[in-house]
């Protein structure tokens, strides 16, 4: 069965931190999306990778295949970047994905 | 990319009656999944529906709980039947283009049974 495991699960920074959330998983899954849900439930995909790295804006999304580890890096958090961070292999049986537990990231002024 | 409209955003249903959830792309897609959200826990396949075929149910799911219509490439609907506190979840319905692409998700449908 394939997995995805997310850390950490909760994070709290200070406006301006270098933030990393990390996610590791399993040997069935190809590519990573990288999703942001807001407090009402709605989800926004961030990054898709599956090799390499991406950046959009203070994002930046990084996959190593080899070690089947991700990350994401938000630099110079900001308050609105308060949000639950999700990452989601597409590993699923059905051609779904399969998500990790998420992170809270709160980010204080 | 794929624009979902899924309505209603949220609701909050006395236990015993059903309510159907619907979402709407703006472009034909072939496959589309339908999510639950527990919680504080992640999302979790409920099943996939394709246009002109039956659902397909994850373990766990079963159709006269949770009955889904596809009436169309664009359109979808998931019905949560008999509800129960339990089912107070977050539902939400996603496309996703293929191996390797992106993938889109409706706004979220925030249910409470009481």
């Amino acid at each position: 069965k394939n997995e995805v495991e997310q850390s950490p699960q909760n994070l709290t920074a200070q406006e301006g931190e270098f933030i990393t959330i990390n996610c590791s998983y399993s040997v069935g899954i190809s590519a990573l999306h990288w999703l942001q849900q807001h407090p009402g439930g709605g989800i926004v995909s961030l990054f898709m990778l599956s090799s390499g790295k991406k950046k959009h804006g203070r994002l930046i999304a990084t996959i190593n295949i080899q070690e089947k580890h991700s990350s994401l890096h938000i630099t110079a958090s900001h308050p609105r970047d308060s949000a639950v961070y999700i990452c989601a292999g597409d590993g699923g049986s059905q051609g779904n994905l399969i998500f990790g537990k998420g992170t809270k990231l709160s980010v204080k002024p | 990319s794929a624009v979902i409209s899924q309505k209603p955003s949220r609701d909050i249903c006395q236990r015993g009656t059903s309510l159907t959830i619907q979402c709407q792309v703006d472009s034909q897609v072939t496959m589309m999944f339908w999510y639950r959200q527990q919680p504080g826990q992640s999302l979790t396949l409920i099943a996939t529906a394709n246009q002109g075929s039956e659902a397909t149910y994850e373990s766990g799911f079963v159709i006269d709980k949770f009955p889904i219509s596809r009436p169309n490439l664009t359109f979808s609907t998931l019905t949560v039947s008999n509800m129960s506190p339990e089912d107070s979840s977050i539902y939400l319905c996603s496309v996703e283009g293929g191996l390797n692409t992106e993938a889109f998700f409706g706004q979220g449908t925030r249910l409470t049974v009481v």
